[in-house]
C-alpha cells in the first residue's frame, strides 16, 4: 500500500501570509494526488486535483504543485475563512490512502 | 444540486451489525463510482471501500475486509455498507462521498455526505 506523509501536522500563520503544506507518497504516484479541505464540523471539500488543477469554484489563492512522489499545497495569502485541516490523497492504486491532515490555525 | 444523504448509524454493541445507506440525488446515479469514508473522533480521515458503476470493482481497506460489505442500488439511487462484527475501533463518522471522474474507482472525491455516526461500545 502507499503511505502518504503529510507535513506539518499544524501550523499558525498570520492573515496574509504564504502558508506552505507538503505530502510524500511513499511511490511514484504520477500527478494522482487530491487536496481536500475540511472545516470544524464539516464534511471534506475537494479543493484540487491530479496534484494541480483547482476545483470549480476554489479560491486562485489555493494552489498545488509536484508529481512522483513529493507534493506542495500552497495558500498565497491566508485568509480567515481559511482556517481548516487539510489533507492530501493519493489516487494511483487502491486503497487511496488519506494523509494524516495538516491543520491550519491563525497566529 | 448534488446531494448525499447518509443514514443508518447509531450505537451498537461489540461484534453486531448495521447497514448504512446513503441516499443520492442531483446526478445520474449509475454515471459514477461511490466510495465511504470514516473519521474517528478528532482523526484524520481513512478510506474505507469504494464500488464502481456497476459493482465490477469494489476494494476494501485492510482494516474492514471480510467484515464490511459495500454495494449499490441504482434503481434506487443507493448505496449501501454493510458492518459486520463491529469492534470498538469502528467507531466513527462514516461518509458516502461520489467519485467525480466516472465509472471507475480511482478518481477524487468531489461531493460528500455530512456524515453518520457508528459508536461501537457495550
Amino acid at each position: 500500500d502507499i503511505q502518504m506523509t503529510q507535513s506539518p501536522s499544524s501550523l499558525s500563520a498570520s492573515v496574509g501570509d504564504r502558508v506552505t503544506i507538503t505530502c510524500q507518497a511513499s511511490q511514484d504516484i504520477s500527478n494522482y494526488l487530491n487536496w481536500y479541505q475540511q472545516k470544524p464540523g464539516k464534511a471534506p471539500k475537494l479543493l484540487i486535483y491530479d496534484a494541480s488543477n483547482l476545483e470549480t469554484g476554489v479560491p486562485s489563492r489555493f494552489s498545488g504543485s509536484g508529481s512522483g512522489t513529493d507534493f506542495t499545497f500552497t495558500i498565497s495569502s491566508l485568509q480567515p475563512e481559511d482556517i481548516a485541516t487539510y489533507y492530501c490523497q493519493q489516487y494511483d492504486n487502491l486503497p487511496p490512502a488519506f494523509g494524516g491532515g495538516t491543520k491550519v490555525e491563525i497566529k | 444540486e448534488v446531494q448525499l444523504v447518509e443514514s443508518g448509524g447509531g450505537l451498537v454493541q461489540p461484534g453486531r451489525s448495521l447497514r448504512l445507506s446513503c441516499a443520492a440525488s442531483g446526478f445520474t446515479f449509475d454515471d459514477y463510482a461511490m466510495h465511504w469514508v470514516r473519521q474517528a473522533p478528532g482523526k484524520g480521515l481513512e478510506w474505507v471501500s469504494g464500488i464502481s458503476w456497476n459493482s465490477g470493482s469494489i476494494g476494501y481497506a485492510d482494516s474492514v475486509k471480510g467484515r464490511f460489505t459495500i454495494s449499490r442500488d441504482n434503481a434506487k439511487n443507493s448505496l449501501y455498507l454493510q458492518m459486520n462484527s463491529l469492534r470498538a475501533e469502528d467507531t466513527a463518522l462514516y461518509y458516502c462521498a461520489k467519485a467525480g471522474g466516472g465509472w471507475e474507482l480511482l478518481y477524487p472525491l468531489d461531493y460528500w455526505g455530512q456524515g453518520t455516526l457508528v459508536t461501537v461500545s457495550s
